[in-house]
């Protein structure tokens, strides 16, 4: 089946501007993760759903960012007025009954 | 001090030869733990997981894992030019499948 799938795969922006990142999960997968990897780091956790749970937003660095997932399935993050310090590349990951997290491919975002 | 610590590398390695990764954490609740790959401009992709202390043997890999010293390793054997790759350690700190925090990784380079 089709795996996790992200859009856009790349997006340039101007500083100020919002952006909406878009991420489509394994069909079935309850869990969705938003990570966000700058150059030469590690993942960073930003944000995790769990069915209709409250979300986990412990890990978004401001109240620039938000994140929805509606009808249990597509998940959108969106920063507003975007910094150049959120040029990084965004991942998003699901997961089944198991303990593997499926990454997508990323958005690489790029505020000038 | 980071919570998952990684030496960043390079690790070179000559084909064949035994390459071994380490990772440690800082939470001793820490429950689960697992190893990425990443190749380079891709997304992560789990290779191993591992709860208990001792070893866990997948093919040409096995991780290790020492609660008491709060270490996990994966040991890569027959290195192969493409397991040229940064490898990510993950740490789950509660029950379940929640939140991992990952490490900076630690870059690969077999040569052959």
């Amino acid at each position: 089946g089709a795996g996790v799938s992200q859009s856009p795969s790349n997006k340039v922006t101007e500083k100020g501007k919002d952006v909406e990142l878009r991420c489509d999960p394994i069909s079935g997968h309850t869990a969705l993760y938003w990570y966000r990897q700058s150059l030469g780091q590690g993942l960073e956790f930003l944000i995790y759903f769990q069915g209709n749970s409250a979300p986990d937003k412990s890990g978004l660095p401001s109240d620039r960012f938000s994140a929805e997932r509606t009808g249990g399935s597509v998940s959108t993050l969106t920063i507003q007025r975007t910094q150049q310090e959120d040029s990084a590349v965004y991942l998003c990951a699901s997961r089944g009954v198991g303990e593997t997290q499926y990454f997508g491919p990323g958005t690489r975002l790029l505020v000038l | 001090q980071k919570e998952v610590e990684q030496n960043s590398g390079p690790l070179s390695v000559p084909e064949g030869a035994i390459a071994s990764l380490n990772c440690t954490y800082s939470d001793r609740g820490s429950q689960s733990f697992f190893w990425y790959r990443q190749y380079s401009g891709k997304s992560p992709e789990l290779i191993m997981s591992i709860y208990s202390n001792g070893d866990k043997e997948d093919g040409r890999f096995t991780a290790q894992l020492n609660k008491a010293s709060q270490y996990v390793s994966l040991l890569i054997r027959d290195s192969q030019p493409s397991d040229s790759a940064t490898y990510l350690c993950a740490v789950n700190r509660g029950t379940g499948f929640q939140k991992l925090v990952f490490g900076t990784g630690t870059r690969l380079l077999v040569s052959p």
